[in-house]
């Protein structure tokens, strides 16, 4: 049973323009969220994460937010960047498995 | 070391042969994970190690699926009598615990090719 899901296959968005990814859970006991870039070839990189007490994490460009009562978080990038072109993954720290993934696209 | 490290990069096998893919986290983690990630798939979770309690099996998708972590540290991952099917980027990642904020760090994976 998939507990976090990511509804989006891909996403496109123009440079410089804000990219905005969204995860949903289903857990509402789930302590950590986090978020991971991968790009191909390789194995995925820790991004950001956010404690389920806050509702917001910023970390320079990357902003992740959480409603609780939604059960729906989400990454924002802005400045979005060329190098930004990845798959990004959710997940929930309480439980070992990810979202399916959101392959991001910034176009020049 | 100062990643985690997973070999072989690149695995070629016939059907039906079996297959060892080796972890070796990073030292001092006390957890260690394997995903899978097939063609244009997402991560999906296969096993779980926690220290010295009993591994996390779950998401094994056959009985010729299984894995060892000996004294804490390297882990391998056995598949038996491989399929078609699975073919797959094979990646272990490692963390300090399971109830963290900062995440696993992953290895760059082992790219299995059955044929």
């Amino acid at each position: 049973d998939q507990q976090v899901k990511q509804n989006s296959p891909s996403l496109s968005v123009q440079e410089g323009r804000i990219s905005i990814l969204n995860c949903d859970y289903t857990n509402s006991m789930f302590d950590y969220f986090l978020w991971y870039k991968k790009y191909p070839a390789e194995g995925p990189t820790f991004l950001i994460s956010i404690s389920s007490i806050k509702d917001k994490n910023e970390d320079g460009r990357f902003t992740v937010f959480l409603n609780k009562s939604a059960k729906h978080l989400s990454l924002h990038i802005v400045p979005s960047q060329p190098g930004d072109s990845a798959v990004y993954f959710c997940a929930a720290n309480n439980d070992m498995r990810f979202g399916a993934g959101t392959r991001l696209t910034v176009k020049p | 070391g100062a990643g985690v490290s997973q070999s072989p990069s690149n695995k070629v096998t016939e059907k039906g042969k079996d297959v060892e893919l080796r972890c070796d986290p990073i030292s001092g983690h006390t957890a260690l994970y394997w995903y899978r990630q097939s063609l244009g798939q997402g991560l999906e979770f296969l096993i779980y190690f926690q220290g010295n309690s009993a591994p996390d099996k779950s998401g094994l998708p056959s009985d010729r699926f299984s894995a060892e972590r000996t004294g804490g540290s390297v882990s391998t991952l056995t598949i038996q009598r491989t399929q078609q099917e699975d073919s797959a980027v094979y990646l272990c990642a490692s963390s300090l615990a399971l109830r963290q904020g900062a995440g696993y760090t992953f290895g760059s994976g082992t790219r299995l090719t059955v044929v």
